[in-house]
């Protein structure tokens, strides 16, 4: 399957501060990619589809302006969380998706918000 | 809307035993389903995967099980391990609005006892 970096694996910020997370899919050129967040001891939750090229498309409920994505190469996607607050602190996890609709996932970023 | 969840929130088994994660889900236009394993502070693993038109596939020590006509779906480890313990999380794959979207369910923790 493909193999997904995340960067950072861990940040912590004030509130108010910007965030940038990359997700890099190493070996495989990705047309797609999903962001999803995850709360402790809760299940993953897809807040948006990255699309190389183009614009991303948005879950309900999710804020685009607050959480903006760039997918600008088929080998990289970065999600910005701007003006953090501490109810953004989460888990997020970026996929990519390979042949046969499968998705292979990143570590994970923890996210952390004083 | 359309959920995936699973029956039991933690299941306890002795190292050796086998182990059977369940799995029910709702929408019906669903044709692709994954099982993901997912150890704490780290992403989802893909374990193995099962198209509509199958009811079984096996890996190694994994089977998935799916029932259509009840909408439910099995994840079974034998001769379970310490290393097997994790949360696993079944995923149920459907086109919406277009583009392939992948629903979580609310994951099991399995706990393996030595």
């Amino acid at each position: 399957g493909a193999v997904v970096s995340q960067h950072p694996s861990r940040v912590i910020c004030k509130s108010g501060t910007s965030v940038k997370i990359e997700c890099r899919s190493l070996d495989f050129q990705a047309t797609t990619m999903f962001w999803y967040r995850q709360f402790p001891k809760k299940s993953l939750m897809l807040m948006a589809t990255s699309n190389e090229g183009s614009k991303a498309t948005y879950e309900q409920g999710v804020e685009k302006d607050k959480f903006l994505i760039n997918h600008a190469s088929l080998t990289l996607s970065t999600l910005t969380v701007t003006s953090a607050h501490p109810e953004d602190s989460s888990f997020y996890i970026c996929s990519v998706r390979g042949g046969a609709d499968t998705q292979y996932f990143g570590p994970g970023t923890r996210l952390t918000v004083l | 809307g359309e959920s995936v969840g699973l029956h039991l929130p933690t299941l306890s088994v002795q190292e050796g035993d086998n182990s059977i994660i369940n799995c029910a889900y709702s929408n019906s236009a669903s044709d692709y389903f994954i099982w993901y394993k997912q150890e704490s502070g780290k992403g989802p693993q893909f374990i193995i995967d099962i198209r509509s038109n199958m009811d079984k596939r096996q890996g190694q020590r994994v089977t998935v099980l799916l029932n259509k006509t009840v909408k439910h779906l099995s994840l079974q480890i034998a001769a379970t391990q310490p290393g097997d313990s994790a949360v696993y999380f079944c995923a149920e794959n459907a086109n919406s609005g277009g583009y392939q979207k992948v629903t979580f369910g609310t994951g099991t923790k399995l706990q393996v006892i030595p």
